[in-house]
């Protein structure tokens, strides 16, 4: 356990459904991330959040929407998506920005299948 | 832009074999490399962080090196079991950054056979 939790661990969904996928963090950290991770490509960042504000949105998609209401949680809203955005999601959290030398933990990752 | 090389992509091995797994970045300039594990489905796990300020960390069978300057770290799997079977993953966290973003290789997917 590394102290961030992913819910759900799978999800499958159709090209017209929304879903979200949540994320929980234990560890009094100040930043939250989502990282892409498709078969036969390096982990992708998507978004940044610190203390609860955005500050990257890494070109992803609007068809993606995160939210971030405090700092142990973080959300990935998702609509209208696209077969190729089946891949899966993960969630890591770090001390703060402020703290660059920090390391990062990582959730378990939710498995996502767009049909 | 920060690229994260490594290599090989796979390897397979029997059991009890010593391992040395690579990883290569094209700037130096980095607070941190982080190498994690990663099992078939599942999220990463970290094994070994080391500061740039670092040359090596241990931790059990594991012990990792860096090499700032030419841009290499090292992974070196002592003893190996069939229980360290996943793929390995290297990432750096680049100075310059305000983002902690870290840039990931595309990994190192070992196999230790009984």
């Amino acid at each position: 356990e590394t102290g961030v939790t992913q819910t759900p661990r799978h999800l499958v969904m159709g090209m017209t459904n929304k879903k979200s996928l949540k994320c929980e963090q234990h560890l009094g950290h100040n930043a939250m991330y989502w990282y892409k991770q498709s078969a036969k490509k390096p982990l992708e960042l998507m978004f940044v959040y610190s203390l609860e504000e955005r500050v990257e949105n890494n070109s992803v998609p609007s068809r993606f929407s995160p939210e971030c209401p405090n700092s142990s949680h973080l959300f990935l809203h998702l609509h209208t998506l696209q077969p190729e955005d089946s891949a899966l999601y993960l969630c890591t959290s770090s001390q703060g920005l402020g703290v660059p030398d920090g390391e990062q933990f990582f959730g378990p990752g939710t498995r996502l299948t767009v049909l | 832009k920060q690229e994260v090389t490594q290599i090989p992509a796979a390897l397979s091995v029997p059991e009890g074999e010593n391992l040395v797994l690579n990883c290569s970045f094209t700037d130096s300039a980095i607070y941190n490399l982080q190498w994690f594990r990663q099992d078939p489905g599942k999220g990463l796990t970290s094994l070994l962080l080391i500061q740039s300020s670092q040359r090596e960390q241990t931790s059990g069978r594991l012990n990792a090196s860096l090499d700032k300057s030419s841009g290499r770290s090292t992974l070196y799997i002592a003893a190996s079991q069939p229980g360290d079977s996943a793929t390995y993953l290297c990432a750096v966290r680049p100075r310059g950054s305000t983002l902690g973003r870290l840039y990931f290789g595309r990994g190192t997917q070992l196999t230790v056979w009984p």
